[in-house]
């Protein structure tokens, strides 16, 4: 069946790069998501990216996909303490439902 | 820029009550969506909703939840007998048939049941 599956915790110095990555299961996806929830707060579309792209970048964000081993990463570079959060991964099926993984929270420490 | 918006933010009720969340979904939408978190865990699927029909929907989405699109602008999650269980974040979602697919989601009703 369908799966999404992330690590759960990420520590990180502010300034460095953060990487976290996903797995899916579902190869017919059409699209993969990255998408950031704040404490107490909805969930905000970071970005996304089409299954037939290998790579999209977005000012600190980079999305690469490896579709051959269905993995999914998220490059935040420079990582400042408002990227404190939890990034949740998700995929798509024909009729637009999202699968999400577990979320990974990311700490930024100074 | 339009949003998806959610009320109540947060609703308590009593186990067995009838509850309505609601949701206005961004105008030119045409596809429209609920998924809950209960706390701590990940977010899971509901039900889609597309030209006025269920497209889709989860285990979770049994007898007891309905939804509605009663006015061209509201989407409504009915859960007719609240359960302990039941108690979670719930968020609505749309998104514009054409588009890149994506999914906007507002910002969640918390409910809670005692």
């Amino acid at each position: 069946g369908e799966d999404v599956e992330q690590s759960l915790f990420l520590s990180v110095r502010e300034g460095d790069s953060s990487v976290i990555n996903c797995t899916y299961t579902d190869s017919s996806s059409t699209y993969l998501y990255w998408y950031k929830q704040e404490p107490g707060a909805g969930l905000q579309l970071l970005t996304y990216i089409f299954s037939n792209m290998d790579m999209k970048q977005d000012q600190r964000l980079t999305v690469l996909l490896n579709k051959k081993d269905k993995h999914l990463s998220l490059r935040i570079a420079d990582t400042q303490t408002g990227d404190s959060a939890i990034y949740f991964c998700a995929e798509s099926n024909e009729v637009g439902k999202l699968i999400f993984g577990a979320g990974t929270r990311l700490a930024v420490h100074p | 820029e339009p949003e998806v918006t959610q009320t109540p933010s947060h609703q308590v009720t009593q186990m067995g009550q009838e509850v309505i969340l609601r949701c206005v979904p961004i105008s030119n939408h045409l596809y429209f969506y609920w998924y809950r978190q209960i706390l701590g865990q990940k977010v899971e699927f509901l039900v889609s909703f597309y030209n006025n029909e269920i497209s889709e929907k989860s285990e979770i989405f049994d007898d007891q939840f309905s939804v509605e699109r009663p006015d061209g602008s509201n989407f409504t999650l009915k859960i007719r007998s609240t359960k302990l269980e039941d108690s979670a974040m719930y968020f609505c979602a749309s998104r514009e048939t054409g588009s890149t697919d994506t999914q906007y989601f507002g910002p969640g009703t918390r409910l809670t049941v005692l």
